[in-house]
């Protein structure tokens, strides 16, 4: 059965810290890993990686698949207090369809 | 444009009642996704529909759950019998395609179900 464990479960950081989400995974025959931001009920897609694409960055988040170990990190520079929702990771496998299996999140808190 | 919908955003019904949960995809997209989240939990999937007919049901715990996209649009997760364990976020996605390893998937705001 897949595997997707976050860590941390919770952080809270100041205004202007960097912080580091990690997502590591057991999946046969992975096909994509995902990131989304949830603040009150909707999921909010971020980035998606793939073999092809294991590096993605857009302003002051960025994120990079280790296919080799198995993990994600989702990396988010000068938080705000905007900033402060649950990450979730997912993944995907080719014998699953495109069902997504999400971790259990990761609940940031930007104090300010 | 229009985002992906759901109707009601929350729901209060009594244990044994049938309930009925409404998705409205994003207008030209194909594929549907339901999924639940309890709390502190992420979403699990439920059922993925590929045009009008469900392509994965794998993820319904019992026969007490079943969805229908009748003409490959808007989508209903008909629940009967409730039990408490069934209180969660009901949440719908959809997707261009549902074909391709790129194709992303965004959420609607969800349905909160409480059952008494």
């Amino acid at each position: 059965e897949d595997k997707v464990v976050q860590s941390p479960l919770s952080l809270v950081v100041h205004e202007g810290d960097t912080v580091t989400l990690n997502c590591s995974y057991e999946v046969t025959n992975f096909r994509s890993l995902l990131w989304y931001k949830q603040e009150k009920k909707a999921p909010t897609f971020l980035f998606m990686l793939t073999s092809s694409g294991i590096e993605k960055k857009s302003g002051r988040l960025s994120s990079i698949l280790d296919k080799k170990e198995l993990f994600s990190i989702l990396n988010i520079t000068a938080t705000q207090t905007g900033d402060s929702a649950v990450y979730l990771c997912a993944v995907t496998n080719s014998n699953s369809g495109y069902a997504l299996n999400f971790g259990k999140g990761t609940s940031l808190l930007v104090t300010p | 444009g229009a985002g992906v919908s759901q109707t009601p955003s929350n729901k209060v019904t009594e244990k044994g009642k049938y309930v009925e949960l409404r998705c409205d995809p994003i207008s030209g997209h194909t594929a549907l996704y339901w999924y639940r989240q309890s709390l502190g939990q992420g979403p699990e999937f439920l059922i993925y529909f590929q045009g009008t007919g469900a392509a994965d049901d794998s993820g319904l715990p019992n026969d007490r759950f079943f969805a229908v996209r009748p003409e490959g649009s808007v989508s209903t997760l008909k629940i009967q019998r409730t039990e408490r364990g069934d209180s969660a976020v009901y949440l719908c996605a959809s997707s261009p395609t549902g074909g391709s390893s790129t194709d992303t998937q965004y959420f609607g705001p969800g349905t909160r179900l409480t059952v008494l």
